[in-house]
């Protein structure tokens, strides 16, 4: 079955902590991988993407992911977060090249940076 | 603004009423996705569209969900008979094809079912 898991429900940083969100997912194939955020009341919005080519990729914010495809895993870094960096942090999978157009999310993380 | 946009943003329906909410996709994007999101829970697939064929359909759409997205523009998603356990975040998306499946969200209809 399609599914991604994210090990952190909710996490509790200091500012300038370093950050990093577990991602891992179970798919069948070739997969685009994302991390979606969504800050208090308002809608989801992209941070980054992987869908090939170099595994570190780079975002929003200073945010960057690292694809293991070994691991079947993407997640999310950042060396020093900020209080503006609440939020909450959902990955996300979806089949390469049109296997399947649908976005399969986890569960997400509630991050919150307290001053 | 030219992203997704929905109406309403909330939306209170009593139990047995029929709901009907509007989704307006980014103008070029040729997909248009519907989710469902409940309180700690990542966005549920229920359906998507390719202009106006609707391609896909989840096991959690009941038969008293319906989706239409008649001339490949804005959509819309009737839930028949609400239920209590029909009220969540209803979260409608669209994409381009050919980008991966990168979808753009809306901000999403509240519907509380009392």
């Amino acid at each position: 079955a399609q599914s991604v898991s994210q090990h952190n429900h909710h996490v509790i940083l200091s500012e300038a902590a370093s950050l990093e969100l577990g991602c891992n997912y179970s798919y069948g194939g070739t997969v685009n991988l994302f991390w979606y955020v969504q800050y208090p009341g308002q809608h989801l919005q992209l941070l980054l993407k992987y869908f090939s080519g170099d595994p570190l990729v780079k975002g929003i914010k200073g945010f960057e992911a690292e694809f293991i495809k070994s691991k079947f895993s993407f997640n999310l870094r950042k060396p020093s977060v900020q209080w503006s960096d609440t939020a909450e942090y959902f990955c996300a999978v979806s089949g390469y090249g049109g296997a399947t157009n649908k976005l399969i999310f986890g569960t997400g993380t509630l991050l919150a940076v307290q001053p | 603004d030219t992203g997704v946009s929905q109406d309403p943003r909330h939306k209170i329906t009593k139990r047995g009423q029929n709901v009907t909410f509007r989704c307006d996709p980014i103008s070029e994007h040729n997909r248009l996705y519907w989710y469902r999101q409940t309180l700690g829970q990542g966005p549920e697939f229920l359906t998507y569209f390719q202009n106006e064929a609707q391609l896909e359909k989840s096991r959690l759409l009941s038969d008293r969900f319906s989706a239409e997205r008649p001339k490949g523009s804005f959509s819309t998603l009737e839930i028949q008979r609400t239920e209590q356990g029909d009220s969540a975040m209803y979260l409608c998306a669209s994409s381009l094809v050919g980008t991966g499946n990168q979808a753009f969200f809306g901000q999403g209809t509240r519907l509380t079912v009392v």
